[in-house]
């Protein structure tokens, strides 16, 4: 399996600001997905992000509010604009594996004052 | 639209055997993931089973699928302190290729 660091691992943000997680795989991967988990809930995912072609989003997430990059087959970054403290979360990145599987990363812990 | 529950929480004793389970709408579901989360931590891949399998045993756990029944659960043998954690069930959806998450099920596990 995949090994995926995330940056930074944990971080506490003022409203208004905006924040840039990096996630970084071991190996070279087609597809990275971004998710976030609020406190005590499940995941949901935000976008998939392809090497090469505009990042696709999820019902309820925008582009100017989650915007990605992936420059290469090994990074992607996403970013959390214009903070409130209801974007305090998990954001937790992953790649595809064998049989459809998704490995995750270690996960960024965002809160927002 | 596809929704996966499971039951909030399960305690169990040192030794004895948990299960967790998890039900699930989306009938053209092809594959089925066993996830743990430790506090702190990420989501680590546990297990998985294809949808035209019954059942899948990999060391002290085993995969049972009653796919009539959409029903998945998860059995831990000799449940030890160290799988206290979250263990969320997901599966990938027929029609959008995505994973869809349950609810999650704390095991506590007593000494």
């Amino acid at each position: 399996s995949a090994v995926i660091s995330q940056k930074p691992s944990r971080d506490i943000c003022q409203r208004g600001t905006s924040l840039t997680i990096q996630c970084q795989v071991d190996s070279q991967v087609t597809m990275m997905f971004w998710y976030r988990q609020q406190p005590g809930q499940s995941l949901t995912l935000i976008a998939t992000a392809n090497q090469g072609s505009e990042a696709t989003y999820e019902s309820g997430f925008v582009i100017d509010k989650f915007p990605i990059s992936r420059p290469n087959l090994t990074f992607s970054t996403l970013t959390v604009s214009n903070m409130s403290p209801e974007d305090s979360s998990i954001y937790l990145c992953s790649v595809d594996g064998v049989a459809d599987t998704q490995y995750f990363g270690p996960g960024t812990r965002l809160t927002v004052l | 639209g596809e929704d996966v529950e499971q039951s909030l929480f399960l305690s169990v004793r040192e030794g004895d055997s948990s299960v967790i389970n998890c039900t699930y709408t989306d009938s053209s579901s092809t594959y089925l993931y066993w996830y743990k989360q430790e506090p702190g931590a990420g989501l680590q891949l546990l297990t998985y089973i294809f949808s035209n399998m019954d059942m899948k045993q990999d060391q002290r756990l085993t995969v049972l699928l009653n796919k009539k029944d959409k029903h998945l659960s998860l059995r831990i043998a000799d449940t030890q302190t160290g799988d206290s954690a979250i263990y969320f069930c997901a599966v990938l959806g027929g029609a959008t290729n995505k994973l869809i998450f349950g609810t999650g099920t704390l095991l506590a596990v007593q000494p």
